[in-house]
């Protein structure tokens, strides 16, 4: 079955600080994954997907296979960054399961 | 480009009242699914739809129907509203197949009473 776990529902860092997401997964085939983020009452819009494995907004997030990851880091946060956060798979029916969700909030 | 509307953004509804949440897409997606949003339990699939005319059921179908007349339009129906269906609904689309991500609505948010 598939299944994306976010264990933390409220996270804090101070401005400046590293900031880490965690996402892990469960999936029988190779999973397509992705990470959104949600402004204060603003609709969901991706922030990454592991195929592009790109950088945006200084925020990267790396698929590791063996330990079912995909977890979200920056180096540096910014008062900006906080929202919420949610890391989605992509299942085999093109359906996507979102995990419950990481609340962000970074302390000028 | 508007992508993805949903109307209306907010709703006051009585218990055992009904309504329809509207929402179209101008991408031509031929996926289309609901989700309800609550505090600290994400997004869960009510319902979706892999074309005009095909929908299935999410994890959490009870209370509600659809329907899929068009690629661009996927109203919600909720019959005898209930308090347990105050939330915030979004409505997404996407294409089929690799590398394609799910895009959302504005949402609509719900409070039963």
């Amino acid at each position: 079955a598939q299944r994306v776990t976010q264990p933390e529902k409220l996270l804090s860092v101070f401005k400046g600080a590293p900031v880490e997401l965690k996402c892990n997964y469960s999936y029988s085939g190779s999973p397509e994954l992705f990470w959104y983020v949600q402004y204060s009452r603003q609709r969901l819009q991706l922030l990454l997907r592991h195929i592009s494995r790109e950088s945006i907004k200084g925020f990267t997030a790396d698929l590791n296979k063996g330990e079912t990851s995909f977890h979200l880091k920056k180096p540096f946060a910014q008062e900006e960054d906080s929202a919420m956060y949610y890391c989605a798979l992509r299942g085999w029916s093109n359906q996507f399961y979102f995990g419950t969700g990481t609340s962000l909030t970074v302390i000028p | 480009n508007a992508g993805v509307t949903q109307t209306p953004k907010f709703r006051i509804l009585k218990i055992g009242q009904s309504m329809t949440l509207q929402c179209t897409q101008d991408m031509n997606h031929n996926y289309m699914y609901w989700y309800r949003q609550d505090p600290g339990m994400g997004l869960k699939l009510i319902y979706y739809s892999v074309g005009a005319g095909i929908t299935d059921k999410g994890e959490v179908p009870n209370g509600y129907n659809v329907s899929r007349s068009t690629t661009e339009d996927f109203p919600l129906r909720l019959e005898l509203a209930a308090p347990s269906q105050t939330s915030v609904y979004f409505c997404a689309s996407s294409l089929q197949g690799g590398r394609t991500e799910a895009f959302f609505g504005q949402g609509t948010r719900l409070t039963v009473v």
